[in-house]
Protein backbone atom coordinates (compact mmCIF):
# COMPACT_ATOMS: atom_id res chain seq x y z
CA UNK A 1 0.00 0.00 0.00
CA UNK A 2 1.65 3.19 -1.28
CA UNK A 3 2.29 5.64 1.32
CA UNK A 4 3.15 9.26 2.23
CA UNK A 5 3.53 9.86 6.41
CA UNK A 6 3.73 13.53 7.86
CA UNK A 7 5.76 13.19 11.15
CA UNK A 8 3.11 15.15 12.99
CA UNK A 9 -0.86 15.38 12.63
CA UNK A 10 -1.18 18.39 15.12
CA UNK A 11 1.52 21.08 16.10
CA UNK A 12 1.35 24.10 18.26
CA UNK A 13 4.19 26.48 17.57
CA UNK A 14 5.18 30.17 19.12
CA UNK A 15 5.32 33.34 17.03
CA UNK A 16 9.18 33.20 16.12
CA UNK A 17 10.02 29.80 16.48
CA UNK A 18 11.53 27.67 13.60
CA UNK A 19 9.05 25.11 12.82
CA UNK A 20 10.08 22.01 10.92
CA UNK A 21 7.42 19.85 9.06
CA UNK A 22 8.75 15.95 8.17
CA UNK A 23 7.10 14.16 4.85
CA UNK A 24 8.28 10.61 3.98
CA UNK A 25 7.23 8.86 0.83
CA UNK A 26 7.81 4.77 0.46
CA UNK A 27 7.22 4.65 -3.65
CA UNK A 28 10.23 5.86 -4.60
CA UNK A 29 8.66 9.18 -6.47
CA UNK A 30 10.86 11.60 -7.62
CA UNK A 31 8.11 14.23 -7.25
CA UNK A 32 7.11 15.78 -3.67
CA UNK A 33 5.54 18.80 -3.03
CA UNK A 34 4.61 20.88 -0.12
CA UNK A 35 0.47 22.56 -0.78
CA UNK A 36 -1.24 24.96 2.15
CA UNK A 37 -4.88 24.42 2.47
CA UNK A 38 -7.05 27.35 4.22
CA UNK A 39 -10.88 27.46 3.81
CA UNK A 40 -12.19 28.79 0.77
CA UNK A 41 -8.96 28.80 -1.02
CA UNK A 42 -8.40 25.56 -2.04
CA UNK A 43 -4.83 23.85 -2.18
CA UNK A 44 -1.61 26.57 -2.74
CA UNK A 45 1.77 25.07 -3.49
CA UNK A 46 4.50 25.98 -1.57
CA UNK A 47 7.43 24.50 -2.78
CA UNK A 48 8.28 21.59 -4.67
CA UNK A 49 10.90 19.04 -5.82
CA UNK A 50 11.56 17.12 -8.45
CA UNK A 51 15.04 15.64 -7.58
CA UNK A 52 17.29 14.80 -4.41
CA UNK A 53 18.91 18.39 -3.73
CA UNK A 54 16.76 20.36 -6.10
CA UNK A 55 14.05 22.48 -5.14
CA UNK A 56 11.40 24.95 -6.79
CA UNK A 57 9.25 27.79 -5.76
CA UNK A 58 5.59 27.74 -5.91
CA UNK A 59 2.82 30.29 -5.65
CA UNK A 60 3.64 31.05 -1.86
CA UNK A 61 7.17 30.45 -1.10
CA UNK A 62 7.38 33.78 1.24
CA UNK A 63 8.29 32.50 4.78
CA UNK A 64 9.24 29.21 3.94
CA UNK A 65 12.06 27.05 2.81
CA UNK A 66 12.63 23.50 1.57
CA UNK A 67 15.15 19.72 2.08
CA UNK A 68 15.31 17.22 0.17
CA UNK A 69 18.60 15.57 1.07
CA UNK A 70 17.02 12.59 0.42
CA UNK A 71 15.15 11.21 -2.66
CA UNK A 72 12.17 9.90 -0.25
CA UNK A 73 12.33 12.47 2.28
CA UNK A 74 11.12 16.52 1.64
CA UNK A 75 11.18 18.64 4.90
CA UNK A 76 9.13 22.02 4.93
CA UNK A 77 11.04 24.70 6.90
CA UNK A 78 9.49 27.79 8.46
CA UNK A 79 12.28 30.17 8.94
CA UNK A 80 10.14 31.98 11.71
CA UNK A 81 6.65 31.42 12.35
CA UNK A 82 3.89 33.65 12.06
CA UNK A 83 0.32 33.61 12.89
CA UNK A 84 -0.44 33.63 9.42
CA UNK A 85 1.10 30.41 8.67
CA UNK A 86 -1.72 28.68 10.94
CA UNK A 87 -3.12 26.36 8.06
CA UNK A 88 -3.23 22.73 7.69
CA UNK A 89 -0.25 21.70 5.69
CA UNK A 90 0.14 18.51 2.79
CA UNK A 91 2.63 17.01 1.79
CA UNK A 92 2.62 15.02 -1.81
CA UNK A 93 4.54 12.87 -4.05
CA UNK A 94 4.04 11.79 -7.79
CA UNK A 95 5.65 9.65 -10.22
CA UNK A 96 6.74 11.37 -13.36
CA UNK A 97 4.86 11.91 -16.33
CA UNK A 98 1.52 11.02 -14.19
CA UNK A 99 -1.70 13.03 -13.02
CA UNK A 100 -1.89 10.90 -9.43
CA UNK A 101 -0.44 12.20 -6.89
CA UNK A 102 -0.59 10.31 -3.50
CA UNK A 103 -0.96 13.26 -0.08
CA UNK A 104 -0.14 12.49 3.66
CA UNK A 105 -2.84 12.64 5.94
CA UNK A 106 -1.61 16.26 6.79
CA UNK A 107 0.07 18.72 9.41
CA UNK A 108 -2.88 20.85 11.18
CA UNK A 109 -0.14 24.08 12.55
CA UNK A 110 -0.94 26.37 15.17
CA UNK A 111 0.84 29.15 15.17
CA UNK A 112 -0.02 31.33 18.76
CA UNK B 1 -0.83 32.14 -15.25
CA UNK B 2 -3.42 28.89 -14.16
CA UNK B 3 -6.45 29.28 -13.29
CA UNK B 4 -9.33 26.53 -12.05
CA UNK B 5 -13.11 27.77 -11.65
CA UNK B 6 -15.35 25.40 -10.22
CA UNK B 7 -18.85 25.69 -8.41
CA UNK B 8 -18.05 26.49 -4.15
CA UNK B 9 -20.94 24.35 -2.60
CA UNK B 10 -23.38 21.79 -4.57
CA UNK B 11 -26.05 20.38 -2.81
CA UNK B 12 -28.08 16.80 -4.20
CA UNK B 13 -30.24 14.23 -3.16
CA UNK B 14 -29.33 10.51 -2.23
CA UNK B 15 -29.69 8.20 -5.36
CA UNK B 16 -29.81 11.34 -7.31
CA UNK B 17 -26.94 12.18 -10.05
CA UNK B 18 -24.99 15.13 -9.69
CA UNK B 19 -22.06 16.98 -12.03
CA UNK B 20 -19.36 19.04 -10.44
CA UNK B 21 -18.14 21.71 -13.41
CA UNK B 22 -14.20 22.78 -13.61
CA UNK B 23 -13.38 25.37 -16.24
CA UNK B 24 -9.46 26.34 -17.04
CA UNK B 25 -7.35 28.70 -18.11
CA UNK B 26 -3.57 27.14 -18.43
CA UNK B 27 -0.62 26.85 -20.60
CA UNK B 28 0.99 23.67 -21.80
CA UNK B 29 -2.01 21.45 -20.72
CA UNK B 30 -1.39 17.84 -20.13
CA UNK B 31 -4.38 16.46 -18.49
CA UNK B 32 -7.17 17.25 -15.95
CA UNK B 33 -7.49 15.56 -12.57
CA UNK B 34 -10.13 14.97 -10.09
CA UNK B 35 -9.57 14.62 -6.12
CA UNK B 36 -11.90 13.94 -3.42
CA UNK B 37 -11.59 15.02 0.03
CA UNK B 38 -13.52 14.07 3.48
CA UNK B 39 -13.49 16.59 5.94
CA UNK B 40 -10.37 16.05 8.49
CA UNK B 41 -9.05 13.79 5.89
CA UNK B 42 -6.53 13.79 2.59
CA UNK B 43 -7.06 14.29 -0.81
CA UNK B 44 -7.39 10.85 -2.42
CA UNK B 45 -7.18 10.56 -5.92
CA UNK B 46 -10.35 9.59 -8.46
CA UNK B 47 -9.72 10.39 -12.09
CA UNK B 48 -7.32 11.71 -14.77
CA UNK B 49 -8.28 12.40 -18.18
CA UNK B 50 -5.63 13.37 -20.79
CA UNK B 51 -7.60 13.38 -23.82
CA UNK B 52 -11.12 14.08 -24.88
CA UNK B 53 -14.32 12.24 -24.09
CA UNK B 54 -15.68 9.98 -20.71
CA UNK B 55 -13.75 8.16 -18.31
CA UNK B 56 -15.87 5.53 -16.77
CA UNK B 57 -14.86 3.87 -12.50
CA UNK B 58 -17.97 2.76 -11.06
CA UNK B 59 -20.42 5.22 -9.90
CA UNK B 60 -17.98 8.32 -10.77
CA UNK B 61 -17.17 9.54 -14.28
CA UNK B 62 -15.25 12.45 -15.39
CA UNK B 63 -15.22 14.17 -18.81
CA UNK B 64 -12.77 16.42 -20.77
CA UNK B 65 -13.10 18.58 -23.49
CA UNK B 66 -9.74 20.22 -24.46
CA UNK B 67 -11.14 22.50 -26.79
CA UNK B 68 -13.19 24.05 -24.73
CA UNK B 69 -11.15 23.90 -21.97
CA UNK B 70 -13.42 22.20 -19.49
CA UNK B 71 -14.09 19.26 -17.81
CA UNK B 72 -16.28 17.58 -15.15
CA UNK B 73 -17.02 14.86 -12.75
CA UNK B 74 -20.44 12.98 -12.94
CA UNK B 75 -21.19 10.89 -9.51
CA UNK B 76 -24.18 8.75 -10.13
CA UNK B 77 -26.11 6.62 -7.46
CA UNK B 78 -25.13 9.05 -4.94
CA UNK B 79 -23.86 7.77 -0.90
CA UNK B 80 -24.35 10.07 2.07
CA UNK B 81 -20.69 9.03 2.25
CA UNK B 82 -19.71 10.73 -0.98
CA UNK B 83 -20.57 14.23 0.97
CA UNK B 84 -16.64 15.54 0.55
CA UNK B 85 -15.29 18.58 -0.94
CA UNK B 86 -13.92 17.69 -4.44
CA UNK B 87 -11.17 19.46 -6.79
CA UNK B 88 -9.68 19.80 -10.42
CA UNK B 89 -6.77 19.85 -10.78
CA UNK B 90 -4.77 20.97 -13.93
CA UNK B 91 -1.12 19.27 -14.82
CA UNK B 92 0.72 21.31 -17.36
CA UNK B 93 4.20 20.55 -18.85
CA UNK B 94 6.52 21.91 -16.22
CA UNK B 95 4.83 22.25 -13.04
CA UNK B 96 3.11 20.19 -10.37
CA UNK B 97 -0.75 19.90 -9.88
CA UNK B 98 -2.58 23.16 -9.88
CA UNK B 99 -5.54 22.70 -7.95
CA UNK B 100 -9.22 24.56 -7.95
CA UNK B 101 -10.43 25.74 -4.25
CA UNK B 102 -12.65 22.59 -4.45
CA UNK B 103 -16.71 21.94 -4.67
CA UNK B 104 -18.15 21.15 -1.41
CA UNK B 105 -21.06 18.36 -1.89
CA UNK B 106 -23.50 17.80 0.62
CA UNK B 107 -25.67 14.87 -0.06
CA UNK B 108 -29.15 14.70 1.60
CA UNK B 109 -31.51 12.10 2.21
Amino acid sequence: DVKVTQSSRYLVKRTGEKVFLECVQDMDHENMFWYRQDPGLGLRLIYFSYDVKMKEKGDIPEGYSVSREKKERFSLILESASTNQTSMYLCASSDQGLGEAFFGQGTRLTVV
Amino acid sequence: GQSLEQPSEVTAVEGAIVQINCTYQTSGFYGLSWYQQHDGGAPTFLSYNALDGLEETGRFSSFLSRSDSYGYLLLQELQMKDSASYFCAVRTGNTPLVFGKGTRLSVIA
